[in-house]
């Protein structure tokens, strides 16, 4: 069974601070890894995934990703955040069908 | 090119009435998706077809929901009796494969409310 856990339903970081969101995953077989994102009355959109091919993924929006195998986690990263990037974040194991974990809400201050 | 649409976005019914729900994969998607998200509750695969064929139902809550892919387009999924649990965000996501790396579109979702 997989499965993905994300730690913090809320997070609140300033404009320009740095954004990390944490998953852990738990897999029996290598996963397949993404991180969706969701704006305010939209659909879910892809930020990045992770596939095996390279363990840092960067994504859009300046985010990035690292799968790390020892620590079975899969955290999201942004340098610097700006007042757009307040939304929902979500963290998927992929096995064909998608499982998410719970969301982290993020909003950003001034 | 247009992405994953669905219909209504908002639907407010009492319990005991019946509602459908539609979906629209991008173009050439022969993968479609149902999930939903109940609130306060993580976001939970539906089912899966392929073109026109039910590849996974697995996730479907009871015999209260029912799916249909007529002709391998658009996607219709039908509560017939709605209960007041049936009540969150329906999410339809369409792909052109079917591999754990392949990445599924989302639609904006339908917000389901029971009273």
């Amino acid at each position: 069974a997989q499965s993905v856990t994300q730690l913090g339903s809320h997070v609140s970081v300033s404009e320009g601070a740095l954004v990390l969101l944490r998953c852990n995953y738990s897999s029996s077989v290598p996963p397949y890894l993404f991180w969706y994102v969701q704006y305010p009355n939209q659909g879910l959109q892809l930020l990045l995934k992770y596939t095996s091919a390279a363990t840092l993924v960067k994504g859009i929006n300046g985010f990035e990703a690292e799968f790390k195998k020892s620590e079975t986690s899969f955290h999201l990263t942004k340098p610097s955040a700006h007042m757009s990037d307040a939304a929902e974040y979500f963290c998927a194991v992929s096995w064909g069908k998608l499982q998410f974990g719970a969301g982290t809400q993020v909003v950003v201050t001034p | 090119e247009a992405g994953v649409t669905q219909f209504p976005s908002h639907s407010v019914i009492e319990k005991g009435q019946t509602v459908t729900l539609r979906c629209d994969p991008i173009s050439g998607h022969d993968n479609l998706y149902w999930y939903r998200r109940v609130m306060g509750k993580e976001i939970k695969f539906l089912l899966h077809f392929v073109k026109e064929s039910k590849q996974d139902e697995s996730g479907m809550p009871n015999n209260r929901f029912l799916a249909e892919r007529t002709g391998g387009t658009y996607s219709t999924l039908k509560v017939q009796p709605a209960e007041l649990e049936d009540s969150g965000v329906y999410f339809c996501a369409s792909s052109q494969g079917a591999r754990s790396t392949d990445t599924q579109y989302f639609g904006p979702g339908t917000r389901l409310t029971v009273l």
